[in-house]
């Protein structure tokens, strides 16, 4: 089966811009989870969708991030506008079930700069 | 809040050799500890899954045990080879909620 695909790989972009990330999860897998690594610190939660519909999204750090899951397939993450602080990669993740049973496949990350 | 220590920090080790490493995680209202192993530029691979006290886990040289009333996870490595080398990160949830709180992770390095 195909992995998890997100784009771009890699983005460079200036403070103030916008900047949207895309993932495409395992067809099927209604969990799709959002994750950001700063810079030597954990991977840390951001939010989780069931099918179309956000289920936690306690770790959105504020309103300058906005997920959405168009018909319960592809995700897009939108930073706007970008800060400095924002500079790190991105993970999504999807799941056939609960984290009790199934583990996460992982994309293999957006790393974004903010300069 | 779910704190997940993970140690060694960084660990290398001689080719051949065996070794193991810590996750350690707030035993009240524990669900669920995923193994990961994460290569830089890569995806983190799905190792384990746990929950239940006293579980076990193999695949192929790398095992797991899980001790749910005490708080803590360790990973086994036997036989290390070079493509063993990455960061392993520890990850746990807690049950009503489906997020993973990960550690910083183990980074080994083996030596040829």
């Amino acid at each position: 089966e195909a992995g998890v695909t997100q784009f771009p790989s890699h983005s460079v972009i200036e403070k103030g811009q916008t900047v949207t990330l895309r993932c495409d999860p395992i067809s099927g897998h209604d969990n799709l989870y959002w994750y950001r690594r700063v810079m030597g610190k954990e991977i840390k939660f951001l939010l989780h969708f069931v099918k179309e519909s956000k289920q936690d999204e306690s770790g959105m750090p504020n309103n300058r991030f906005l997920a959405e899951r168009t018909g319960g397939t592809y995700s897009t993450l939108k930073v706007q506008p970008a800060e400095l602080e924002d500079s790190g990669v991105y993970f999504c993740a999807s799941s056939r079930g609960l984290t009790g049973n199934y583990g996460y496949t992982f994309g293999s990350g957006t790393r974004l700069t903010v300069v | 809040i779910l704190n997940v220590e993970q140690s060694p920090q960084s660990l290398h080790v001689q080719e051949g050799d065996s070794t193991n490493f810590t996750c350690s995680f707030p035993s009240s209202n524990f669900y669920a500890l995923h193994w990961y192993r994460w290569e830089t530029a890569k995806s983190p691979e799905a190792l384990f899954v746990m929950t239940l006290n006293g579980d076990e886990k193999k695949k192929g040289r790398i095992s797991a045990t899980l001790n749910t009333k005490e708080g803590y996870s360790y990973l086994y490595i036997k036989g290390s080879q070079p493509e063993d080398s990455a960061t392993y990160l520890c990850a746990c949830s807690n049950f009503g909620n489906e997020k993973l709180t990960f550690g910083t992770g183990t980074r080994l390095t083996i030596i040829p």
